[in-house]
């Protein structure tokens, strides 16, 4: 089983729409998660931390459930400078960044 | 943010022969810096984990006479692909953390083809 997994898409999506997407992730002692977000040929970028009591960044929400090992990110109202793929990541202990495969979105017009 | 350069950005280079990548924090001393790979339609995979003054950690899998890192200040690490050949033929990012903060900061990348 690998370490962390998403489903790979893609999501293709039409302006507007709301988005979700989910990570599961297999060791229980991870401390700290997040999503990047990566363009194509670029490199990642930190789109937001997750937090235990859920967060919101404008258009984007992230929830962590630890009790089912799982990580989530909705995108509302998505933009078609939205496309790219998104990445979900848990870091075990200072050096133990753990990525996942990552979740292809393609928003169109 | 903060930032991290790579050079160079992309290289070819033949079979057989060596290629040094940079990464540098710019605006901030990284004591721990990373190394990934990334095949095409593939996840970032972790090579490497680079202290500065020590010996890198490789995982499993990773050929450390290969794949030769040195983290020799706080603002440099180096990544040497030794003897290459096509299959390593991929992109390399490195990242650097700093201090007390888990957030990873990703250079830009290098494409590395071999012919």
């Amino acid at each position: 089983r690998k370490e962390v997994e998403q489903d790979p898409g893609p999501f293709n999506v039409p302006e507007g729409a709301t988005v979700a997407f989910n990570c599961t992730y297999s060791n229980s002692a991870s401390q700290s998660f997040f999503w990047y977000r990566q363009d194509c040929r670029k490199e990642p970028k930190l789109l937001m931390s997750v937090y235990s009591s859920g967060n919101e960044d404008g258009r984007f929400t992230a929830q962590l459930n630890r009790a089912s090992q799982y990580i989530s990110l909705l995108i509302r109202d998505s933009k078609l400078s939205d496309s790219a793929t998104y990445l979900c990541v848990v870091n075990s202990n200072n050096n133990d960044m753990r990525f996942g495969a990552g979740t292809r979105l393609t928003v169109k017009p | 943010g903060a930032v991290v350069s790579q050079h160079p950005s992309w290289v070819i280079c033949k079979s057989g022969t060596s290629v040094k990548i940079e990464c540098r924090s710019l605006d901030f001393q990284a004591t721990t810096m990373f190394w990934y790979r990334q095949f095409p339609k593939q996840s970032l995979m972790l090579m490497a984990t680079s202290n500065e003054g020590s010996k890198a950690t490789y995982e499993q899998g990773v050929e450390k006479d290969k794949f030769l890192i040195n983290h020799a200040s706080l603002t440099l690490s180096t990544l040497t692909v030794t003897s290459a050949h096509p299959e390593d033929s991929s992109f390399y990012i490195c990242s650097a953390r700093r201090d007390s903060h888990y957030e990873q900061y990703f250079g830009p990348g290098t494409r590395l083809t071999v012919t």
